[in-house]
């Protein structure tokens, strides 16, 4: 299956800060996701990014089929944005999304 | 439009008793598939299933099971609990699962065997 690998591990950051967290993938893939797990583990949706640039409220994300990574950024962090963000694929001959193993954020006041 | 339906949110069982756990995908959505989340392996994949059939299975021993039903939702079994079965249960909605579908999950089930 595809390999995803996401960096960095963790991230610790003030409020109001920005940052920037990656996601590589081993193969091209038709759907790519971030989501952002809550501290009761739902996984909410953050954006539905196979190729191409969104931007919703203070995040945002690139993804760069051709190279076979996406971005995530979060602008003016706040204390809420804390969690774990995950970035996963499906692949073109795929059924099942393959996920990275997460960065933690921790955002303080 | 409702959201993807997860019960029980938290269950308590101990070794050797089997547990049942529901899904309701998203109104439409034909498409459910269950991961396991551990601190250890991360999310895995269990299964998928379309139109009350199975189509696609994760490496996961025999004791994990699951059917689908005529209006799309799911239930997932697990047999002859262990420890090791201790994890969050995610399960995930789509149109038909392959391709350009967005995957939506609901807040799982969080499973302790004692």
């Amino acid at each position: 299956g595809i390999q995803v690998e996401q960096s960095p591990p963790d991230l610790i950051l003030q409020e109001g800060a920005n940052s920037t967290l990656r996601c590589n993938f081993s193969d091209s893939v038709n759907n790519l996701q971030w989501f952002h797990q809550n501290p009761w583990g739902q996984l909410i949706n953050l954006f539905y990014i196979p190729s191409g640039t969104k931007q919703n409220g203070r995040l945002s994300a690139t993804t760069v089929a051709t190279e076979r990574y996406s971005l995530l950024y979060i602008s003016s962090s706040q204390t809420t944005d804390s969690g774990v963000y995950f970035c996963a694929v499906l692949g073109s001959n795929d059924y099942k999304l393959s996920f990275g193993a997460g960065t933690t954020v921790t955002v303080r006041a | 439009k409702a959201g993807v339906t997860q019960t029980p949110r938290y269950l308590i069982k101990t070794r050797g008793q089997q547990v049942t756990l529901s899904c309701s995908p998203i109104s439409g959505h034909r498409s459910v598939s269950w991961y396991q989340q551990t601190p250890g392996q991360g999310l895995q994949f269990l299964f998928e299933y379309f139109s009350e059939t199975q189509r696609n299975k994760g490496n996961f021993p025999g004791r994990f099971s699951g059917r689908q039903f005529s209006n799309s939702r799911s239930e997932m079994n697990v047999s002859t609990l262990e420890l090791g079965d201790s994890a969050l249960y995610l399960c995930a909605s789509s149109l038909n699962g392959y391709g350009k579908n967005i995957q939506y999950f609901g807040a799982g089930t969080r499973l302790s065997v004692l």
